[in-house]
């Protein structure tokens, strides 16, 4: 099983700019999340999606949005970059329900705004 | 509101030592906890969890302890070995919240030298 496919796995934009960071996970987990990881500042969540058909924002939603297209896939764009949006972005998913399991996380993107 | 404490890194030891890696946690309901390792250049990895107190997680020569009493749940390695250099986060996850959604601690880089 590939897990959580992420593409691209990296990306230099200039700002103004939009694109969509795209992630995939083939373990038929029911919720998916989008995390960005800044030296020093540890994962904060940007959105999550619980389960098929909804999303919800999370620590550090501004200048984001996602869709979460089917179960499978949960992308994430942005649609004006900023150069405080340059970032390692990781994408996650999980079985969901009551007790978490674990996350399976995605290799990442790594993005700079210049 | 739940937030996760680790030890500031790095931490630099040489092959073989013991190491110990300090998380403590806040938590306004019941958690699971989990310390996930990210080796450079990838997506973070589930390491170990432990879902109750006094429950142990161990994988991979680790080991760490829910301990409720004192909100800790530090991380331990007998002898760390040079492959063991990464960067560990601690984190949490709420039992029944909505989306299973994880809060991580900043990271503790390790380096071990040979």
């Amino acid at each position: 099983n590939a897990g959580v496919t992420q593409t691209p796995k990296f990306q230099v934009l200039k700002t103004g700019q939009s694109m969509t960071l795209q992630c995939a996970q083939d373990m038929n987990h029911n919720s998916m999340y989008w995390y960005r990881q800044d030296p020093g500042m540890g994962l904060r969540l940007i959105y999550y999606s619980a389960s098929e058909g909804t999303t919800d924002k999370g620590e550090v939603p501004n200048g984001y949005n996602v869709s979460r297209l089917n179960k499978r896939e949960f992308s994430l764009r942005l649609e004006s970059a900023a150069p405080s949006q340059t970032s390692v972005y990781f994408c996650a998913s999980s079985e969901g329900g009551a007790l978490n399991y674990g996350y399976t996380f995605g290799s990442g993107t790594r993005l700079t705004v210049v | 509101g739940n937030s996760v404490t680790q030890m500031e890194g790095p931490v630099t030891l040489s092959e073989e030592a013991f190491l110990t890696i300090n998380c403590t946690y806040t938590a306004t309901g019941y958690p699971s906890l989990f310390w996930y390792v990210q080796y450079p250049g990838e997506g973070l990895q589930l390491l170990l969890k432990a879902t109750k107190a006094d429950d142990k997680g161990s994988n991979k020569g680790f080991e760490a302890t829910y301990r409720k009493e004192t909100t800790s749940f530090h991380l331990e390695k007998g002898s760390v070995q040079v492959s063991d250099s990464a960067v560990y986060f601690c984190a949490l996850s709420l039992h029944f919240n909505a989306g299973n959604m994880l809060t991580f601690g900043g990271g503790t880089r390790l380096m071990v030298k040979p």
